[in-house]
C-alpha cells in the first residue's frame, strides 16, 4: 500500500490524558499536513511540514498540541491534557510540489479521537 | 469572509442523472489551486479533481468536471451519470500561496435509485 497511513484509527481516552497519533506519508512526498475535522464541518488546517521543518501552525493549535516530523519521514501529533473539545477526526495529508503549480494533497484514513 | 462557500448542505440526484455541486471562493492571490474531495461515510478524503487558477480549460477526470468561472470566483463540480456509490460528502477546497488549504463545509449528496 503506497498511500498515506495513520495509526491508530480510533482512540478513546479520558480527559486529562495524553495521546499521540502517527502519520506515514507517501514516501516521495516532502510536505505533510495535519487537519482536524469535527462533525458536520470540513477539515481545518492545524500545521504543516516541509521535510522536517514545521513551517506553519494554525491558531487552533494550542500549546497542548505538538507535532514533529523527525528526519522528514513520518510525523506524530501529540495532544497533552486532553479535553472533551479535542474529540474529532485528525487527518493527515501529504503532497509534493509539481511543475506547473499543481500540488494535490492525499489524505490518510484519519484517527478518530473520543475524549470522555 | 468565508474563503470557501458551499451553499448546498444536501443534494439529491436520481441515479444516472448529472448533478452540479456549487462552490464559490474568495482570495486575493493571483496563483491558487482549487480541489474537490469526496468523503464517504468511512471518513477517508478522496481526491477527485484539481483546477489551477491559470488553467484556461476546465478540468475533467472521468465523470467529474469542474466548471471554473474565474471572474465569478466559482468552481462548481459536475458529476455526470450519477452512481449509487457517489453518495457521500463532497468538499471544495482552495490552496493559496502560503500552501494552506481551506475547506468548505461540504455538500451531502444522496443518489436515489
Amino acid at each position: 500500500d503506497t498511500g498515506v497511513s495513520q495509526n491508530p484509527r480510533h482512540k478513546i481516552t479520558k480527559r486529562g490524558q495524553n495521546v499521540t497519533f502517527r502519520c506515514d506519508p507517501i514516501s516521495e512526498h516532502n510536505r505533510l499536513y495535519w487537519y482536524r475535522q469535527t462533525l458536520g464541518q470540513g477539515p481545518e488546517f492545524l500545521t504543516y511540514f516541509q521535510n522536517e521543518a514545521q513551517l506553519e501552525k494554525s491558531r487552533l493549535l494550542s500549546d497542548r498540541f505538538s507535532a514533529e516530523r523527525p528526519k522528514g519521514s513520518f510525523s506524530t501529533l501529540e495532544i497533552q491534557r486532553t479535553e472533551q473539545g479535542d474529540s474529532a477526526m485528525y487527518l493527515c495529508a501529504s503532497s509534493t510540489p509539481r511543475t506547473g503549480g499543481e500540488e494535490t494533497q492525499y489524505f490518510g484514513p484519519g484517527t478518530r479521537l473520543l475524549v470522555l | 469572509a468565508q474563503k470557501i462557500t458551499q451553499t448546498q448542505p444536501g443534494m439529491f440526484v436520481q441515479e444516472k442523472e448529472a448533478v452540479t455541486l456549487d462552490c464559490t471562493y474568495d482570495t486575493s492571490d493571483q496563483s491558487y489551486g482549487l480541489f474537490w474531495y469526496k468523503q464517504p461515510s468511512s471518513g477517508e478524503m478522496i481526491f477527485l479533481i484539481y483546477q489551477g487558477s491559470y488553467d484556461e480549460q476546465n478540468a475533467t477526470e472521468g465523470r467529474y468536471s469542474l466548471n471554473f468561472q474565474k471572474a465569478r470566483k466559482s468552481a462548481n463540480l459536475v458529476i455526470s451519470a450519477s452512481q449509487l456509490g457517489d453518495s457521500a460528502m463532497y468538499f471544495c477546497a482552495m490552496r493559496e500561496f502560503d500552501q494552506k488549504v481551506t475547506f468548505g463545509t461540504g455538500t451531502k449528496l444522496q443518489v436515489i435509485p
